[in-house]
């Protein structure tokens, strides 16, 4: 059974601190790994990934996956508030997807 | 520049009536997909289209109908509402699968 797992379910951090958030997956037929932020509403979209060992970044944002271990990191550095979401893993597999339940970070001031 | 639209965006329903959620995207995307978001457990896909006229099941699609007559609309249908179909809804879009998607804002629906 295709399954995606993420790692912390939920995370408090203060404003400043570096959080790292992880996904794993045991999936057939991998095709790429995305990061969404949901706050309010809709998930947003922040980094696709199907290359293992090259990091996408954007900000203080930043991302890495790792086909031999099956898994993917998200870090945010330089916290701050309105990093407070919950981020989603997702792992594309043919035209289906699974998510993770989400990591709940908040950053408090 | 709309994205996608899911309407309505709130929706209580007694047990064993149906109804229709909306999706319509003004981007021309090909892929169109519906999704259930319950605590703890992310999000499960229920059915998706890779184009118009052609639809497949997702990872939960029992109880559960949609239909694609056009590029823009992905209709998601409930039969007949069973508490257990209490959830958040959230259509999404990409131009094709191996894009990132676009999310609706999400229909709140509960089944008593």
């Amino acid at each position: 059974e295709d399954k995606v797992v993420q790692s912390p379910l939920s995370l408090v951090v203060h404003e400043g601190d570096t959080v790292t958030l992880n996904c794993s997956y045991e999936v057939t037929n991998f095709r790429s790994l995305l990061w969404y932020k949901q706050e309010k509403k809709a998930p947003t979209f922040l980094f696709m990934l199907t290359s293992s060992g090259i990091e996408k970044k954007s900000g203080r944002l930043s991302s890495i996956l790792d086909k031999k271990e099956l898994s993917s990191i998200l870090n945010i550095t330089a916290t701050q508030t309105g990093d407070s979401a919950i981020y989603l893993c997702a792992v594309e597999i043919d035209n289906d997807m699974r998510f993770g339940a989400g990591t709940r970070l908040t950053v408090k001031p | 520049n709309a994205g996608v639209t899911q309407t309505p965006k709130f929706q209580v329903l007694k047990t064993g009536q149906s109804m229709t959620l909306q999706c319509a995207q003004d981007m021309n995307h090909e892929y169109m997909s519906w999704y259930r978001q319950d605590p703890g457990m992310g999000l499960r896909l229920i059915h998706y289209s890779v184009g118009a006229g052609i639809t497949d099941q997702g990872e939960v699609p029992n109880g559960y109908n949609v239909s694609r007559s056009t590029t823009e609309d992905f209709p998601l249908r409930l039969l007949s509402a069973a508490p257990s179909q209490t959830s958040v809804y959230f259509c999404a879009s990409s131009p094709i699968l191996d894009k990132p998607q676009h999310f609706g804002d999400g229909t709140r629906l509960s089944i008593l």
